[in-house]
């Protein structure tokens, strides 16, 4: 199976809570990241959570990380209409110089 | 400060052919990947340059090739073009020993093969 697997889709109402979940395979991750792509557009970085830590906070980004059941989740709080994206879950580890390896994306709909 | 920059930013070829992609890395950045992103895929990783050499690189046949130069700026080069390459190519910047915090993506490169 792939190494980090997500859930495609995700709708949800304006100022509502968005919550999204990523699962990894590799118990050696280092570093779990969250990107977010918008049409047309590259990668940005969100935020980024190192493996030994079980929680970041970041504005209105929420990062947990379950490392027990490489789980990784990432909550927006009030989310906006220019929050509509693709949002990457990716994992690297120390052996492999920190390269980051995607999930498939979830493409998050902001609707009023 | 500039960030990563890709040129150009959408491209036609015809199969067969061979096509330069160019990437100049973050200010301060000395390592660049390469990475193909197929239409609803996530980015697959393609091959990483640092001084000047191919450090690492992912499952991708020899048709695809780089290279780095001394001033850390990168191309990637596809030879005999297929259909299934079409994809937009993003070019990662870091710098060698930040950890892995530091990479930075450019805007891409949407290669179409016709």
């Amino acid at each position: 199976g792939e190494d980090v697997e997500q859930s495609l889709f995700l709708s949800v109402r304006e100022g509502d809570s968005s919550v999204i979940n990523c699962t990894y395979t590799d118990s050696s991750s280092t570093y779990l990241y969250w990107y977010k792509q918008e049409p047309g557009a590259g990668l940005q970085l969100l935020t980024y959570i190192f493996s030994n830590m079980d929680m970041k906070q970041d504005q209105r980004l929420t990062v947990l990380l379950n490392k027990k059941d490489k789980h990784l989740s990432l909550r927006i709080a009030d989310t906006q209409t220019g929050d509509s994206a693709i949002y990457f879950c990716a994992e690297s580890k120390t052996g492999g110089s920190y390269i980051p390896t995607f999930g498939r994306g979830t493409s998050l709909i902001v609707h009023p | 400060d500039a960030g990563v920059t890709q040129s150009p930013t959408h491209l036609i070829k015809t199969r067969g052919q061979q096509v330069t992609l160019r990437c100049s890395p973050k200010s301060g950045h000395d390592t660049v990947s390469w990475y193909q992103q197929a239409l609803g895929q996530g980015p697959q990783f393609i091959f990483q340059y640092y001084e000047e050499e191919e450090r690492q690189r992912g499952n991708f046949p020899d048709r695809f090739s780089g290279h780095q130069y001394p001033n850390y700026s990168s191309e990637l080069n596809v030879n005999a073009l297929l259909l299934g390459d079409s994809a937009l190519y993003l070019c990662a910047s870091t710098s060698r020993g930040t950890g892995g915090g530091g990479y930075t993506f450019g805007s891409g490169t949407r290669l179409t093969v016709v």
